[in-house]
């Protein structure tokens, strides 16, 4: 079974499309997150929820929201795509969920990433 | 907050012992160090993680130093499945995870 799975793997699109990525985990963990790597291979926290709550919200434009349904899922929803969103997104999960940052149980399971590619 | 530093690229043969180094001189004394790798495409992968005694799992060893400054991961027997990027972890506050540019390992036959 897929820990962290991401969908879809590719989506290309074009400026100024609105589109929406996917990620659910099945490891019961109540903290979710959203990276962003860039071309220059830098992997960049943008969203971290736990238990459906927003609790790292990094500087990211307003065109990206992310959504938690339930604690599974941390969907990122991105309005009006610029060229500069192309990117891959991976979406992950941990255990931990006290806040202090220092568990031993902070380890992240990452998902396989999705390529976006605004044309 | 710990920033770390790691040596840009690194080459192993195969078969023979990968270390590779990270310095985290500002560590506080109660952040833990954790290592990931990235193999090309696809997402990071957990490693270890360790806060003052040395680390070992299925994957690697972990060893810290003394004054916690430096740590370094140790894959035992290089194989060319283990060619990745290696990620010393710098933690902030609320499991912020800062990725720095890392460790390109070559596993070289």
């Amino acid at each position: 079974d897929t820990a962290v799975s991401q969908t879809p793997k590719y989506l290309v699109t074009q400026m100024g499309n609105d589109k929406s990525i996917k990620c659910e985990q099945n490891l019961g963990h109540d903290t979710m997150y959203w990276y962003k790597q860039d071309s220059k291979k830098f992997l960049k926290i943008m969203f971290s929820y736990n238990n459906k709550e927003l609790i790292i919200n990094e500087t990211v434009p307003n065109r990206f929201s992310p959504k938690s349904p339930d604690k599974a899922h941390l969907n990122l929803h991105i309005n009006s795509l610029e060229l500069g969103d192309s990117a891959v997104y991976f979406c992950a999960s941990s255990q931990d969920s006290t806040g202090a940052g220092t568990s031993p149980y902070n380890e992240q399971f990452f998902g396989p990433g999705t390529r976006l590619t605004v044309l | 907050d710990a920033k770390t530093t790691q040596p840009t690229s690194m080459d192993c043969a195969e078969g023979r012992a990968a270390n590779l180094p990270c310095n985290h001189s500002t560590i506080s004394g109660n952040e833990y160090v954790y290592w990931y790798r990235q193999i090309h495409s696809q997402g990071p992968q957990y490693i270890i993680h360790g806060l003052k005694n040395n680390e070992t799992n299925e994957m690697a060893s972990l060893i810290i130093t003394e004054d916690r400054k430096s740590s370094t991961l140790i894959l035992p027997h290089a194989t060319l499945r283990d060619t990745a990027v290696y990620y010393c972890i710098s933690k902030t506050s609320y499991d912020k995870v800062i990725f720095g540019p890392g460790t390109s390992l070559s596993v070289i036959p």
